[in-house]
């Protein structure tokens, strides 16, 4: 079973902070992705990284895929209270189904 | 264009009975997939369709069951609701076999009283 850890679970910073998010796995995924979730919405793909080592950048928000595909980050510069949500990575192995970790609760205080 | 509709939003049932939930997937896209969200839980795999195909089911008991249509609009089956069935049921549609990007519908918010 594959299995995605997120951590930490929940974050609370003040706005201008940095903050890096981790979403851990033994297992290898073709792809990762990462979505934010406001409350009663369903979540929002963010990006979508498939190459071992891989670099995206999104305004503020910097994500990378781990070398040996098992692992990513997500990292803001300078938060801002917009920035609130939940976020959630999502790994596609050969099972053909998406398999989300638990998701990071993210509090940006002004 | 159009996003994912899912319908209703809210629902609110009773311990054993049944319940029908709808998703609009975007046009022209063929699969569409149903997760489970619940605060313990996170969100889980319920099962994806393609082109009316189920190729996919999660760990889930056989109350839980779906179809897909020509015009790939779908709906998920729960039978004999039980509280812990209590949830917010999540469509997702993409163009082809997933693995490159869902787009998700607002949910519906399921309540088993």
């Amino acid at each position: 079973t594959q299995l995605l850890e997120q951590s930490p679970q929940f974050l609370s910073i003040q706005e201008g902070e940095n903050l890096t998010v981790y979403c851990n796995s033994s297992s290898v995924f073709s792809s990762l992705q990462w979505y934010r979730q406001e409350p009663g919405e369903g979540p929002v793909l963010l990006v979508t990284v498939v190459t071992g080592g891989e670099v995206k950048k999104l305004k503020r928000l910097t994500f990378q895929f781990g070398d040996a595909r098992k692992d990513s980050s997500l990292h803001i510069t300078a938060a801002q209270p917009g920035d609130t949500g939940l976020y959630l990575c999502a790994g596609s192995g050969g099972a053909q189904k998406l398999v989300f970790g638990q998701g990071t609760r993210l509090t940006i205080n002004p | 264009k159009a996003g994912v509709t899912q319908t209703p939003r809210y629902l609110i049932k009773t311990r054993g009975q049944q319940v029908t939930l709808s998703c609009s997937p975007i046009s022209g896209h063929r699969s569409v997939s149903w997760y489970q969200q619940t605060p313990g839980q996170g969100l889980q795999f319920l099962f994806e369709y393609f082109s009316e195909t189920q190729r996919n089911k999660g760990n889930f008991p056989g109350r839980f069951s779906g179809r897909q249509f020509s015009n790939s609009r779908s709906e998920m089956n729960v039978s004999t609701l039980e509280l812990g069935d209590s949830a917010l049921y999540l469509c997702a549609s993409s163009l082809g076999p997933l693995g490159y990007g869902y787009t998700f519908g607002s949910g519906t918010r399921l309540t088993v009283v």
